[in-house]
């Protein structure tokens, strides 16, 4: 069964720091793999999609990258705003075409 | 176009009380699926459809039924409420099912139930 970790749990930085968010999963047979952002009491926006041929994703300033031997992806957030704090959502999703999460990254940015 | 749409947004109701989750989506998707998100666990899949008149089981499809009818809508019908199934749900839609080419999915801004 596919399994989703995502470290750290939480993070408190303050503004203007670059940050990366980590997603290790245990079966490498992916057809892809999706960021989310969730507000607080709010549903998840897509941020980033990787197909499991790709390595990377770039949109504004983040960077999502997938190495799918190891298991692992990152997210990368340049230049960290107060307005990107949120909980950060990795899902994985497999030849049953049912994604599995992770528990999310929960992201605080001090002015 | 709304999107995803779901009403209630918050709901009590009594151990034993049925209800129904409504969830609608204007993007003309085929794909529609429930998720239920519980505190320190990820989203788990409860029941999906890849079109009307199809559904099919995700992980955690006890205590649920959902029938698709329309394109549109996509219901979950809780038959007999336990405080186990106190949980933030939300609804999503998609072109096509997760996994098939660059599909995304877009959600709904969910339900919270609480069961007592």
């Amino acid at each position: 069964k596919q399994e989703v970790t995502q470290i750290p749990a939480a993070l408190s930085v303050p503004e203007g720091e670059n940050l990366v968010l980590n997603c290790s999963f245990t079966d490498s047979a992916i057809y892809n793999l999706q960021w989310f952002r969730q507000d607080p009491g709010k549903g998840l926006t897509s941020l980033l999609l990787i197909q499991s041929s790709q390595r990377e994703q770039t949109s504004g300033r983040l960077n999502a990258s997938l190495d799918k031997s190891s298991g692992r992806s990152t997210l990368y957030i340049a230049a960290s705003q107060p307005g990107d704090s949120a909980t950060y959502l990795c899902a994985v999703t497999g030849g049953s075409y049912i994604p599995t999460f992770g528990r999310g990254t929960s992201l605080i940015v001090h002015p | 176009n709304a999107g995803v749409t779901q009403t209630p947004k918050f709901q009590v109701l009594k151990t034993g009380q049925s209800m129904t989750l409504q969830c609608a989506q204007d993007m003309n998707h085929e794909y529609m699926s429930w998720y239920r998100q519980d505190p320190g666990m990820g989203l788990r899949l409860i029941h999906y459809s890849v079109g009307a008149g199809i559904t099919d089981q995700g992980e955690v499809p006890n205590g649920y039924n959902v029938s698709r009818s329309t394109t549109e809508d996509f219901p979950l019908r809780l038959l007999s409420a336990a405080p186990s199934q106190t949980s933030v749900y939300f609804c999503a839609s998609s072109r096509q099912p997760p996994g098939l080419e660059q599909e995304t999915q877009y959600f709904g801004p969910g339900t919270r139930l609480l069961v007592l």
